[in-house]
């Protein structure tokens, strides 16, 4: 079946600790997309690709890094420069130029 | 910029009531729009969604009608179930916004036996 997978399912970090949150998808996709979400809240734009080997900075891109050096991967680093990095984290994707994306099931980063 | 703004909830209601969850939007273009539900632990699902003016998605019994003119996408549902109970996102995409998809705040939709 086709479809986008985040792993972990959830995931503890210590303090000042780099972690990286998988996200892969084959649905044959250009497009992928980091979201953030806070409890009670809606979701913020971290980052997002729009083709490979290239990314764009979303609404909270600060404390964040990404890579996407191929289609179906865009793994998410949450290093110790984000200062509040406790939150759900939602990987999506969708064709380039068609607005419709599709969620994975998101990761739960808590730290500790 | 874009942005969409959703009513506040929780909006709790019981069995087979009628559903009314009001999203507005602002867009310099002419966005799709898109309902999104969220249920305890998952990711987003597309509920429903409408490309252009007059246009009415619909989907498990929810519609939302496309109103340029009052900028708005209400989402109904004529008898809610138990089973619906989640938070519902609505949201846009659009060119001017690189189609990135611009979410409301949510609105969580408890229904009671």
């Amino acid at each position: 079946d086709g479809g986008i997978t985040q792993s972990p399912k959830y995931l503890f970090r210590k303090e000042g600790q780099n972690v990286t949150l998988s996200c892969e998808q084959n649905l044959n996709h250009d497009a992928m997309y980091w979201y953030r979400q806070d409890p009670g809240q809606g979701l913020r734009l971290i980052y997002y690709s729009q083709i490979v080997n290239d990314f764009q900075k979303g609404d909270i891109a600060e404390g964040y890094s990404v890579s996407r050096e191929k289609k179906e991967s865009f793994p998410l680093t949450v290093t110790s420069a984000q200062k509040n990095p406790t939150a759900f984290y939602l990987c999506a994707s969708s064709r380039r130029g068609d607005t419709e994306a599709f969620f994975g099931q998101g990761t739960r980063l808590t730290v500790v | 910029g874009d942005s969409v703004t959703q009513m506040e909830g929780p909006v709790t209601l019981s069995e087979e009531a009628f559903l009314t969850i009001n999203c507005t939007y602002t867009a310099t273009g002419y966005p799709s729009l898109f309902w999104y539900v969220q249920y305890p632990g998952e990711g987003l699902q597309l509920l429903l969604k409408a490309t252009k003016a007059d246009d009415k998605g619909s989907n498990k019994g929810f519609e939302a009608t496309y109103r340029k003119e009052t900028t708005s996408f209400h989402l109904e549902k004529g008898s809610v179930q138990v089973s619906d109970s989640a938070v519902y996102f609505c949201a846009l995409s659009d060119m001017d916004s690189s189609y990135k998809l611009i979410f409301g705040s949510g609105t969580r939709l408890l229904v009671r036996p």
